[in-house]
């Protein structure tokens, strides 16, 4: 079965600073998708950013960016100048291509301090 | 509207009750997935529905009565609740088995 691993449970950023977050995964797979959602207290899950498995190119979009080390099964999140407004907790997902499961890790709280 | 919406936001029922979650898309997508959310747990998927046909059932309780009339709406049905059912329920939807968009939740509390 696939796991999605999210080792720090909390983490902290000071405005304007970058900050990574984990994430690890277990699968057979060699093909699927990873993604990286947001929850802020509003409660929406919001999509943060979307990479395929296929893809060596590290997907980007603005300020975020995931660092994709496929043979080592690690996703990491890369928020660059960080915002007040990306405070949130921060969840880590995997879905098998063709699959219709979306597996999540357990989240990790994110702190932007001004 | 657009994107996905659920209503209601907050629900509080008794464990005699019955009611219903709703969720609608507006994303001409052809999946939609509800999920439970409970404090200090991962998020569970309950039921997974493709082009109206349940093709997943991730052993809930026949509590949780799904239904799916057409690929746009996703309805819960909820009766004889439990208190450890309180959680926030999540509809998603997307186009075949990709990238899942998320609603903003159902809070539900069961007295």
């Amino acid at each position: 079965a696939q796991t999605v691993t999210q080792s720090q449970p909390e983490m902290s950023v000071q405005e304007a600073e970058t900050v990574t977050l984990s994430c690890t995964y277990d699968t057979s797979e060699s093909d699927y998708y990873l993604f990286w959602y947001k929850q802020p207290p509003s409660r929406q899950m919001i999509l943060v950013i979307r990479q395929e498995a296929y893809k060596q190119q590290n997907a980007t979009e603005n300020r975020f960016s995931v660092n994709f080390q496929k043979a080592a099964k690690s996703f990491s999140l890369k928020i660059s100048d960080s915002q007040l407004g990306d405070a949130a907790m921060y969840f880590c997902a995997y879905i098998q291509k063709y699959g219709n499961k979306l597996v999540f890790g357990a989240g990790t709280i994110l702190r932007v301090k001004s | 509207e657009t994107g996905v919406t659920q209503t209601p936001r907050h629900l509080v029922m008794g464990m005699t009750n019955k009611k219903s979650l709703k969720c609608e898309q507006h994303l001409g997508h052809n999946a939609m997935y509800w999920y439970k959310q409970s404090a200090k747990k991962p998020l569970e998927l309950m039921f997974v529905y493709n082009f109206k046909e349940q093709t997943e059932n991730n052993s809930v309780p026949s509590r949780f009565s799904p239904e799916c009339p057409n690929s746009s709406h996703l309805f819960l049905h909820l009766h004889t609740l439990q208190p450890e059912d309180s959680a926030l329920y999540l509809c998603a939807s997307s186009y075949r088995v990709d990238t899942q968009y998320f609603g903003p939740g159902t809070r539900l509390t069961v007295l």
